[in-house]
């Protein structure tokens, strides 16, 4: 079956140390999202990409990076820089068409210890 | 910039009672309307979508929607709520991107609860 996998599902990271969250996708979407969610806070925008070697950065792209090296990958690096990292992350991907909703992993887990 | 107000943060229901959670979204053009399902520790399923056409929209799991452009609304509604609805809810405006693909912005989300 087509979907989206990230992994792992849960991720410790010691303080100034980077990890990167891997997501993978089958449905042979060209646009492919990172997104953080927070309590209170619904999900906001980390960086987007809409074809392979190019991305774009979100409303809260700092202290976090990319790449899209192939169409199916989509990995996110959270940096030292990034000084509140503790999140649940979930990445989706949509067909390139109008007004198409995502389709989502099923997330990864973030704390700092 | 698109935005979506949710204005329950909790919501609580009995079984067999029906439903109704509020969207209010901003946007400048033709709104294409999203709601989403998040259950705890999962990622979010997809309900149903409003692009164009009829205003009343079906989903999943015996969800509706409607969407009012005259109040800037996208109410979700089911008529006999399930203990298995106990989730989260997220509303979402796409605004179609340059080059392909669609930002979409949630709102902060309803959680609701079913007292059996």
């Amino acid at each position: 079956d087509g979907g989206i996998t990230q992994s792992p599902k849960y991720l410790f990271r010691k303080e100034g140390q980077n990890v990167t969250l891997s997501c993978e996708q089958n449905l042979n979407h060209d646009a492919m999202y990172w997104y953080r969610q927070d309590p209170g806070q619904g999900l906001r925008l980390i960086y987007y990409s809409q074809i392979v070697n190019d991305f774009q950065k979100g409303d809260i792209a700092e202290g976090y990076s990319v790449s899209r090296e192939k169409k199916e990958s989509f990995p996110l690096t959270v940096t030292s820089a990034q000084k509140n990292p503790t999140a649940f992350y979930l990445c989706a991907s949509s067909s390139g068409g109008t007004g198409y909703g995502y389709t989502f992993g099923s997330g990864t887990r973030l704390t700092v210890v | 910039a698109q935005s979506v107000t949710q204005p329950d943060i909790h919501i609580t229901v009995s079984e067999g009672a029906s439903l109704e959670l509020r969207c209010n979204y901003s946007y400048g053009a033709t709104p294409y309307l999203f709601w989403y399902v998040q259950s705890p520790g999962q990622g979010l399923q997809l309900l149903l979508k409003y692009f164009s056409g009829d205003t009343l929209v079906q989903g999943i799991k015996g969800f509706e929607a409607e969407f009012k452009r005259s109040q800037s609304s996208f109410n979700l509604r089911k008529p006999s709520v399930h203990w298995s609805d106990a989730a989260e809810y997220f509303c979402a405006v796409g605004a179609v991107l340059t080059g392909g693909g669609n930002k979409l912005t949630f709102g902060t989300g309803t959680q609701l609860k079913v007292e059996l």
